[in-house]
């Protein structure tokens, strides 16, 4: 059956360091896989979408990577701020439908 | 982008009872879905709600327990019937912008069944 495995453990940073999270997945072909962030007792906003044909986007202070070889995402925050700190997950998609893994919380301390 | 909301936002019911859950979407969208939150865990798709057609339901949830109407273009319903503590979660509706597959999330109704 379809895993999608994050960072299980919750990320602790210090300000304007460089934060890296993991997005492992086994038995699927995701067409697309996106990133969204999640802050408590909030829905979960759309950050980037980057496509199985892709191996690489970046979006301001965020970067995301993609190997299908290996089926891994890298999610980057570069410049981490305090503002950064929620939970960050990741989904991967065929048509409409996502499939999410459990998130990664990340702090960012000032 | 498209802006979300959901009624309730919480509630707290008892097992047996049924809850109704609402999401209203500021624009015409094709389709709506269903997800629920478990505490620590991933977001799991219920189901996907097109207007005018039955709801199509995902591996391991039915229509009799999570009933599901779509009477217009920006509007949805979810029921969570007959409910017993293991319902407890947090329910949110998304809708997905077809160009991107960005999808846009409500804020999420927290469901606690005692």
């Amino acid at each position: 059956s379809q895993k999608i495995e994050q960072n299980s453990e919750a990320l602790n940073i210090q300000e304007g360091k460089t934060a890296t999270l993991t997005c492992n997945y086994t038995n699927y072909s995701p067409a697309y896989l996106q990133w969204y962030r999640q802050d408590p007792g909030r829905g979960p906003v759309f950050l980037l979408l980057i496509r199985e044909n892709e191996k690489e986007k970046r979006k301001e202070r965020l970067k995301v990577t993609f190997d299908t070889t290996l089926k891994q995402s890298l999610f980057h925050i570069t410049a981490s701020q305090p503002a950064d700190s929620a939970t960050y997950l990741c989904a991967l998609g065929n048509d409409y439908k996502l499939s999410f893994g459990a998130g990664t919380t990340v702090t960012v301390r000032a | 982008s498209a802006v979300i909301s959901q009624k309730p936002s919480r509630d707290i019911c008892q097992r047996g009872t049924s809850l109704t859950i609402q999401c209203q979407v500021d624009s015409q969208v094709t389709m709506m879905f269903w997800y629920r939150q478990q505490p620590g865990q991933s977001l799991t798709l219920i189901a996907t709600a097109n207007q005018g057609s039955e709801a199509t339901y995902e591996s391991g949830f039915v229509i009799d327990k999570f009933p599901i109407s779509r009477p217009n273009l920006t509007f949805s319903t979810l029921t969570v019937s007959n409910m017993s503590p293991e319902d407890s979660s947090i329910y949110l509706c998304s809708v997905e912008d077809p160009s991107s597959y960005e999808q846009y999330f409500g804020p999420g109704t927290r469901l606690t069944v005692t």
